[in-house]
């Protein structure tokens, strides 16, 4: 019953390091999303992907780059990391789109930029 | 610019009685609303949704109504148990949109108090 799974868990970098938030998830779903959530404010969509080899830009992708190599898996890369990138990061699944669409969130990986 | 406002960021209810949580939106292109539930620590779980050519919609102690001219929908809860403690986000998408690009409210948090 693992569903969608990031890694690490927190994260504190500096100015200018970059990482990997790492994301599986073992429900064969083809639709997988990265997001991010400020302080006090709703999710926003940094990236999503329709299927393995198929990357799109969500509402706010600048400073992040992802890649979807299998189905499983989903890295979200950030290159340069700034303190505007502090946030919390849930990476998502579904089956379908559409209608009866539901989204399986991971538990978060919180980024601390200083 | 909000498409989806929940205008009140914290709710406090006695167990037992009723919760009404309310979201507002903009955009009359959309037609499929969902609430999601996020406790600490953890990413959202799914927690009821409804297509616009519904009003209302039942699951258990969840229903959701919505109020196309209003351009409103509100979540009941009855009876709140202090489990429901959370913070509830509204969220909306256009016609043949993912549920990944889902545009959220910020969220309203629930205290449940026994």
């Amino acid at each position: 019953n693992a569903g969608v799974t990031q890694t690490p868990k927190f994260r504190i970098l500096k100015i200018g390091q970059s990482m990997t938030l790492q994301c599986t998830q073992d429900m064969n779903h083809n639709y997988m999303y990265w997001y991010r959530q400020d302080p006090g404010m709703g999710l926003k969509l940094i990236y999503y992907s329709v299927g393995a080899g198929i990357t799109d830009k969500g509402e706010v992708p600048n400073g992040y780059n992802v890649s979807r190599s299998t189905t499983e898996d989903f890295p979200l890369r950030l290159e340069l990391a700034a303190p505007s990138q502090t946030s919390v990061y849930f990476c998502a699944s579904s089956a379908i789109q559409g209608a009866d669409e539901k989204l399986f969130f991971g538990s978060g990986t919180q980024l601390s930029v200083l | 610019d909000q498409q989806v406002k929940q205008n009140s960021p914290s709710l406090s209810v006695q167990e037992g009685r009723i919760s009404i949580l309310n979201c507002d939106y903009t955009n009359s292109m959309f037609d499929y609303f969902l609430w999601y539930k996020k406790y600490p620590a953890e990413g959202p779980t799914f927690l009821i949704s409804i297509s616009s050519i519904k009003d209302k919609n039942e699951d258990g102690r969840f229903t959701v109504f919505l109020n196309k001219s209003a351009k409103h929908l509100s979540l009941h809860i009855v009876p709140s148990q202090p489990g429901d403690s959370a913070v509830y986000f509204c969220a909306a998408s256009e016609p043949g949109g993912s549920q990944g690009n889902l545009i959220f409210g910020k969220g309203t948090k629930l205290s449940v108090k026994p």
